[in-house]
């Protein structure tokens, strides 16, 4: 049973890029939620989708953006990319309507700006 | 709005000693508490989390959690700390009741064991 993958593993870009980033959910889980890891900090929480639509969304400007796709796999993607951007990116996937909902996550992208 | 605390940026504990790592949270309902440690260059892996019943929860490597609903407070604790232990910790937080329903976590706590 595969766990949750992302890819690539490591992105150089430069400002004002666009990047995207994808991530395949743990079987048997519908919801996948993107997180932000600066250095030094926890995960900030970008937004989560569920069914193909985006249902909930952190602090965060509209130049980050996805997409969840009917096999319920997910594309985070970034416009106009600032030095600031540059962090670990995770996703996690959980299983929506469940009690719990415990989030189980990727290995992350590690994406840096130049 | 939800909040989760960790005190400690870093906790040092010797190899054979019980272990803690402090968290504290603020929600307006009840809430679903979560343990995550991440190893270096990895994602964050799940250990254990409260949703309710027992306030002493186990879980995974032999980590357990205690819910103090009046302290609001979910440490970490392990017995016996083991120098793979030795991660980073996140405490995060749910309110499910809130119609704002994400999950927020701590800024982490570096735990070393030292053998």
């Amino acid at each position: 049973d595969a766990g949750v993958t992302q890819s690539p593993t490591h992105l150089i870009k430069t400002r004002g890029q666009q990047v995207t980033l994808r991530c395949s959910p743990k079987s048997g889980h519908d919801t996948v939620s993107w997180y932000q890891q600066a250095l030094g900090q926890g995960p900030q929480f970008i937004f989560q989708y569920y069914e193909e639509e985006e249902r909930q969304r952190g602090n965060f400007p509209d130049r980050f953006s996805g997409h969840q796709f009917p096999n319920y796999s997910s594309e985070l993607n970034v416009n106009a990319l600032l030095l600031g951007d540059s962090a670990l990116y995770l996703c996690a996937s959980s299983a929506r309507g469940t009690a719990q909902e415990t989030q189980y996550f990727g290995p992350g992208t590690r994406l840096l700006v130049l | 709005a939800q909040s989760v605390a960790q005190p400690e940026d870093q906790v040092n504990v010797a190899e054979g000693n019980p272990l803690t790592v402090k968290c504290t949270y603020s929600v307006s309902g009840n809430p679903y508490l979560f343990w995550y440690v991440q190893y270096p260059n990895r994602g964050l892996q799940f250990l254990l989390k409260y949703i309710t019943g027992d306030n002493l929860v186990k879980g995974s490597y032999g980590f357990e959690a205690e819910f103090n609903k009046s302290q609001t407070s979910f440490h970490l604790k392990k017995p016996s700390a083991l120098v793979s232990d030795s991660a980073l910790y996140f405490c995060a937080v749910r309110d499910p009741g809130n119609r704002d329903d994400k999950i927020i976590f701590g800024k982490g706590t570096r735990l070393h064991i030292l053998p």
